[in-house]
């Protein structure tokens, strides 16, 4: 069984530059959770989807956005890229939507200079 | 709003010297509490989930349990491989979304 896996692993950006994350969800998961964490900090969760369809959202910005694709892989777009974006960005899937455990992959480290 | 506070931030103990960790939450409708364990610089790994009051899951070393308001995460003779950091997560009912703390920073020393 495949476990969830992110790419790029670190990637350095400058302020106002966009990003895009990818992350592949855990075999025979349906739903993919997207989470900052700061340094120091607990993970903040930013949105979920769950077949192709955002699911609920977290307290940031519009220019978070993703993307879900038919096989379940999803993307994490940030734009306009502010300092303060420096984090590690967390993907996780779970089995189905609001109640199963997610489960996470090893992330990857933005730093915004 | 919902809330999940975590105590010690950190916490030092010799191998073998057994503790807890405490997770307070406040979230209504609570459909599960999680522990996850971080290492640096890694993605968290999971390690329970938690139901109801009065439940006890327990893994190697470890033992979580719930109340109504608080999780705790029992260590018993931890190894300097159980140095990690210790995230609690809260679920509210029909939510989607985990809130966590800030986690207990945990070192053990050999």
């Amino acid at each position: 069984e495949t476990g969830v896996t992110q790419s790029p692993t670190h990637l350095i950006k400058t302020r106002g530059q966009q990003v895009t994350l990818r992350c592949s969800s855990q075999s025979g998961h349906n739903t993919v959770s997207w989470y900052q964490q700061a340094l120091g900090q607990g993970p903040q969760f930013i949105f979920q989807y769950y077949r192709e369809e955002e699911n609920g959202r977290g307290n940031f910005p519009p220019r978070f956005s993703g993307l879900q694709f038919p096989n379940y892989s999803s993307e994490l777009n940030v734009n306009a890229l502010e300092l303060d974006d420096s984090a590690l960005y967390l993907c996780a899937s779970s089995a189905a939507q609001g109640t199963e455990t997610q489960y996470f992959g090893p992330g990857t480290r933005l730093l915004v200079l | 709003e919902d809330q999940v506070t975590q105590s010690p931030e950190a916490l030092r103990l010799q191998e073998g010297e057994s503790s807890s960790l405490n997770c307070s939450y406040t979230v209504s409708g609570l459909r599960g509490l999680f522990w996850y364990r971080q290492d640096p610089g890694k993605g968290p790994e999971f390690l329970f989930t938690l139901y109801s009051a009065g439940e006890e899951k327990e893994k190697e070393r470890l033992k979580a349990t719930l109340t109504k308001k608080e999780s705790f995460l029992h260590i018993t003779a931890p190894k300097p491989e159980d140095s990690a950091t210790y995230l609690c997560a809260a679920a509210q009912g029909g939510s989607e979304k985990l809130v966590f703390g800030k986690g207990t920073k945990l070192t053990v020393n050999p």
